[in-house]
């Protein structure tokens, strides 16, 4: 089944301890990307990536960390967590990531930072 | 500072009912106007990706219009039922590769 699988689905961790969020699609997608929803504002995208090894920022990636080293596979890095950094996250694809594409999404990453 | 407002930010209908609501964006620039269906505890989905301004797009009882002109598009659901449930999302690209999100309508029908 075409998917994109976030892991974990749920994440509580504290202040500082660092963190990855994974995220793998198996529909041979070139473009990647991450968001991260909060309550009454629109996805906002943090980091995005056109290929292996491309990676570029998004509207919100302070205190974010991306790598793109395989194509199925983006993790999302939180290398000292915030409690400003509790939020729901999703990864998405596309095939080459055009303006025309719809994006596929994973389930979700619900993290809160104590 | 690019937006994408959605409108209203959510809704009440009874089964059966017909009800729409409305994305409005940037009327310059325009390059794509994506619908997204996110039902609670889900991944959202696709419903449409809509280019041409004039453009119509259905999907069995949901359908979709564009004015790129006067920046806005609509999504019509017709009959509504309670599978329906769900935040519908709109997303703007203006090119780059870049999609900028409403923060949703959140639909829902009661039996």
């Amino acid at each position: 089944e075409a998917q994109v699988t976030q892991n974990p689905r749920y994440l509580i961790t504290v202040t500082g301890k660092k963190l990855t969020v994974t995220c793998s699609q198996n529909m041979n997608h070139e473009y990647m990307s991450w968001y991260r929803q909060d309550p009454g504002l629109g996805l906002r995208q943090i980091y995005y990536s056109m290929n292996v090894e491309v990676t570029d920022k998004g509207d919100v990636p302070e205190g974010y960390k991306v790598s793109r080293k395989e194509k199925r596979n983006f993790p999302l890095i939180l290398e000292s967590p915030s409690p400003n950094q509790t939020s729901l996250y999703f990864c998405a694809s596309s095939p080459r990531g055009g303006d025309h594409e719809k994006l596929f999404f994973g389930s979700g990453t619900q993290l809160s930072v104590l | 500072i690019l937006n994408v407002e959605q409108s209203p930010q959510s809704l009440h209908v009874q089964e059966g009912d017909s009800t729409n609501f409305t994305c409005s964006f940037p009327s310059s620039n325009f390059y794509a106007l994506h619908w997204y269906r996110w039902e609670t505890a889900k991944s959202p989905e696709a419903l449409f990706v809509m280019t041409l301004n004039g453009d119509e797009k259905k999907k069995g009882r949901i359908s979709a219009t564009l004015n790129t002109k006067e920046g806005y598009s609509y999504l019509y659901i017709k009959g509504s039922q309670p599978e329906d449930s769900a935040t519908y999302l709109c997303a703007f690209s203006g090119g780059y590769n870049k999609l900028i999100f409403g923060a949703g309508t959140r639909l829902a029908v009661h039996p």
